[in-house]
């Protein structure tokens, strides 16, 4: 199975700086399908990013993601008060779909 | 507004059997993908298996040997069973939607997410 590894395991950043999740992957995630979400404390995960790049509806474009192959990225250009949570990409490319342990963005 | 929403014991004893149900509102359980995804504690996501409507099935290798889902359409229903189980397998449960209905695009609608927790 694919393995992801996110970094870095906790970003402590202020409201209103850029944040930038990375994702690796120990082999090449098919047809870049890779998603990103973002879960709240007692909250199931959400869905932002899809095929990469990809936001899914509703996102703000705050949001976006990148990367191909084995390296992928999470940037919140902005941060607001409502983004601080962890953030989990997840493969769906090659069964069985796997997630990465997440990045916790905390405010400074 | 399609939602998600799962039932089920709280509380299993080692070596039983967990068993849960999600039921979907606001959008037919057909021709779309329907995933049994784990939290512990603290920790992170693990997938489980997933069901499409007419009933074909895969599951995480890691479970295979105990887990078995199945689907009831008409009652826009899917189940999750686990067999055997230990504290290991104390967690949340989350039922979720494969946003494509080809499987893919990552899982756009979760249900809120049930504990489970494994004691005796």
């Amino acid at each position: 199975e694919i393995v992801l590894t996110q970094s870095p395991g906790t970003l402590s950043l202020s409201p209103g700086e850029r944040a930038t999740l990375s994702c690796r992957a120990s082999q090449s995630v098919s047809s870049n399908y890779l998603a990103w979400y973002q879960q709240k404390p007692g909250q199931a995960p959400r869905l932002l990013i899809y095929g990469a790049s990809s936001r899914a509806t509703g996102i703000p474009d705050r949001f976006s993601g990148s990367g191909s192959g084995t390296d992928f990225t999470l940037s919140i250009s902005r941060l607001e008060p409502e983004d601080f949570a962890v953030y989990y990409c997840q493969q769906y490319g090659s069964s069985p779909g796997t997630f990465g342990q997440g990045t916790k963005v905390e405010i400074k | 507004q399609v939602q998600l929403q799962e039932s089920g014991p709280g509380l299993v004893k080692p070596s039983e059997t967990l068993s849960l149900t999600c039921t979907v509102s606001g959008g037919s359980i057909s021709t779309y993908y329907w995933s049994w995804i784990r939290q512990p504690a603290g920790k992170g996501l693990e997938w489980i298996g997933r069901i499409y409507s007419s009933g074909s099935t895969n599951y995480n290798p890691s479970l295979k040997s105990r887990v078995t889902m199945s689907v009831d359409t008409s009652k826009n229903q899917f189940s999750l069973k686990l067999t055997s189980v230990t504290a290991a397998d104390t967690a949340g449960y989350y039922c979720a939607r494969s946003r494509s209905a080809a499987g893919y695009g990552g899982f756009d609608y979760w249900g809120q997410g049930t504990l489970v927790t494994v004691s005796s």
